[in-house]
């Protein structure tokens, strides 16, 4: 069974200012592994995903996470935030046989400072 | 295309009575999902659809809750009784069908049904 761990419960950080989320993963095998973002009051949308191939994954808004199998981690970052990406983000792990399920991580919330 | 349809957006209800919450997935998703999400905490998956049948139910409060998608298509889940720590955000997603490589589909989420029980 997967799991997934996302040390930080809370992020602030300035406008323009470079972010990194931490993700790290369990399982047997290379997962697929997934960013989401949730506004207040919103559903989960999709930031990235990696599946296979190029560990280093460009997604929407700007944002890109590297896969690293040695560190089982899958980072989010983005090189200048916008304090329109204050919202709350979740990396997920998908098991890549069987029923194909995601488990979620239980997310860090992002504050930006003007 | 639409997105993930659920409904009610919010639900105030007292503790031991009955809710349901409807979904409608994206037009020819094969599979759905129910996730539960308490305040706080990620997403938990309680029971994932095939069509009309279900693939993973193991996190699912079997004693007072149950789901159904009889046509395969929209799907319904319900709590009854209803608890104090059922309040939660309860999200409806759906996916083409097995995520391997070759779809490259992750899920779409519904902007969730919000549940408060007092």
């Amino acid at each position: 069974a997967q799991s997934v761990t996302q040390p930080d419960i809370h992020i602030t950080v300035s406008e323009g200012a470079s972010l990194e989320l931490r993700c790290n993963y369990s399982y047997g095998a290379t997962p697929y592994l997934f960013w989401y973002v949730q506004s207040p009051g919103q559903g989960l949308q999709l930031l990235l995903k990696y599946f296979s191939g190029d560990t280093l994954v460009q997604g929407i808004k700007g944002f890109e996470a590297e896969f690293k199998r040695s560190q089982s981690s899958f980072n989010l970052r983005k090189p200048s935030v916008h304090w329109s990406d204050a919202a709350e983000y979740f990396c997920a792990v998908g098991a890549t046989s069987g029923t194909y399920k995601y488990i979620f991580g239980t997310g860090t919330r992002l504050k930006v400072l003007a | 295309e639409a997105g993930v349809a659920q409904s009610p957006r919010y639900k105030i209800i007292e503790k031991r009575q009955s809710v349901a919450f409807w979904c409608n997935p994206i037009s020819g998703h094969a599979t759905l999902y129910w996730y539960q999400q308490i305040l706080g905490q990620g997403p938990k998956l309680l029971i994932q659809f095939q069509n009309n049948g279900v693939v993973d139910d193991s996190q699912l409060p079997k004693d007072r809750f149950s789901a159904e998608r009889l046509k395969g298509v929209d799907s319904t889940l319900k709590i009854q009784p209803a608890k104090l720590e059922d309040s939660a955000v309860y999200l409806c997603a759906s996916s083409l069908g097995v995520n391997s490589p070759s779809t490259g589909h992750g899920y779409t989420f519904g902007s969730g049904t919000r549940l408060t029980v007092v």
